[in-house]
């Protein structure tokens, strides 16, 4: 099984400020199947980014994505204030599929 | 509009069996692989099982091997998913998700609460 591991487990940033959030697998996970999702409290996630670098439909330009093999980023440049949320990685390459434990964003 | 809409959960207990529906719309059901995703309260997303467009590939956590059977029914729109032996540690929010190729899970349920307790 691929562990994604996840760091920090909590990011607490200003408005404005830019996150950057890491994603470490176990093993190397091809980029083509490594994704990003949001989720806020009560709701469904909703995917972000896929292919370690393509943004979702919809999705602000503000959000990237970058890394290879086992080290993969997400990045928030000039947080808004809908973005404070949890964020997971995901790998749905190999089965199993795994998610990473979680970055809780939170306003600082 | 895509939409999923699961159905299916309750509460019921330890050793028990339920069986969750997710009823899709707005898009060509048969295109697609799709996936059952848990959240135990408070805790992260957990991925359950995977089933591809012709149910050719079936796929399932180790947590629910065993117990768990995934299935389709293209002409019906929906997707299934037999839970039996449960157990409290299976108690969560079950999502259904639809794969796009290679695109990660791009439609989300708003998920169905199944509560395993005496």
């Amino acid at each position: 099984e691929i562990v994604l591991t996840q760091s920090p487990g909590t990011l607490s940033l200003s408005p404005g400020e830019r996150a950057t959030l890491s994603c470490r697998a176990s093993q190397s996970v091809s980029s083509i199947y490594l994704a990003w999702y949001q989720q806020k409290p009560g709701q469904a996630p909703r995917l972000l980014i896929y292919g370690a670098s393509s943004r979702a439909t919809g999705i602000p330009d503000r959000f990237s994505g970058g890394g290879s093999a086992t080290d993969f980023t997400l990045t928030i440049s000039g947080l808004e204030p809908e973005d404070f949320a949890v964020y997971y990685c995901q790998q749905f390459g190999v089965s199993p599929f795994t998610f990473g434990q979680g970055t809780k964003l939170e306003i600082k | 509009e895509v939409q999923l809409v699961e159905s299916g959960g309750g509460l019921v207990k330890p050793g028990g069996s339920l069986r969750l529906s997710c009823a899709v719309s707005g898009f060509i059901f048969s295109d697609y692989s799709m996936n059952w995703v848990r959240q135990a309260p408070g805790k992260g997303l957990e991925w359950v099982s995977h089933i591809s467009s012709g149910s050719d590939y079936i796929y399932y956590a180790d947590s629910v091997k065993g117990r768990f059977t995934i299935s389709r029914d293209n002409a019906k729109n929906s997707l299934y998913l037999q839970m039996n032996s449960l157990r409290a540690e299976d108690t969560a929010v079950y999502f259904c998700a639809r794969e796009r190729h290679n695109r990660g899970f791009d439609y989300w349920g708003q998920g169905t609460l199944v509560t395993v307790a005496s």
